[in-house]
């Protein structure tokens, strides 16, 4: 079975500044996608980026970014000049090729500091 | 695009009675829709997987007869709770694929709050 690792329950970064949030997960697949979603006190799961494994670029949307290693099957998101309104729980997800269900890992709570 | 509404946001129940929560999905055509549970400051936990015209196919755990689902259709997922029990409180997500372009990601519902006396 796919099993999706967040190693950090808890991070912080000053307004303006860089985080990376990590994940590692453990596949027998080739073919998967891998996901980031947030979660704000909301508790609204909003999308944040996606990422084919078949494609070696690294996926990005405005200030996040990934950075995809397939052989170290590591998916770590990076948040650039990070705001105030960053501040939610983050989801590291893995979705199989034929598989439509989606593994979470625990989530990160990332604060933001002004 | 891809927005995924649930209603009620929250409800209130006596114990022994029957809740339903609607999923909709507002601006296309879900294939695929998946219900979840989310007990505080955990991850998401899936229950069960729905297609349109389809029974559920419910992960292993989960009481089948007590969480009704019914996709009717490809805009249009119910969760039923059935004799509402205390211990059945907890935050339901709902989540749908799109039909035809990037099937393989789910948009979120914002989320159902049930809370059972």
């Amino acid at each position: 079975a796919q099993t999706v690792t967040q190693s950090q329950p808890e991070m912080s970064v000053q307004e303006a500044e860089t985080v990376t949030l990590s994940c590692t997960y453990d596949t027998s697949e080739s073919d998967y996608y891998l996901f980031w979603y947030k979660q704000p006190p909301s508790r609204q799961m909003i999308l944040v980026i996606r990422q084919e494994a078949y494609k070696q670029q690294n996926a990005t949307e405005n200030r996040f970014s990934v950075n995809f290693q397939k052989a170290a099957k590591s998916f770590s998101l990076k948040i650039s000049d990070s705001q105030l309104g960053d501040a939610a729980m983050y989801f590291c997800a893995y979705r199989g090729g034929s598989n439509y269900k989606l593994t979470f890992g625990k989530g990160t709570l990332l604060t933001v500091n002004p | 695009g891809a927005v995924v509404s649930q209603h009620p946001s929250r409800v209130i129940c006596k114990s022994g009675t029957s809740v339903k929560i609607e999923c909709r999905s507002l601006d296309f055509q879900a294939t695929t829709m998946f219900w979840y549970r989310q007990f505080p400051k955990q991850s998401l936990m899936l229950m069960a997987t729905s297609n349109e015209g389809s029974k559920a196919t419910y992960e292993q755990g989960v009481e089948k007869d007590k969480f009704l689902i019914n996709h009717a259709s490809l805009t249009l997922s119910t969760l039923t709770v059935t004799s509402a029990h205390p211990e059945d409180s907890s935050f339901y997500i709902c989540s749908a694929s799109r039909a035809g372009e990037d099937t393989d990601t789910q948009y979120f519902g914002p989320g159902t709050r049930l809370t059972v006396l």
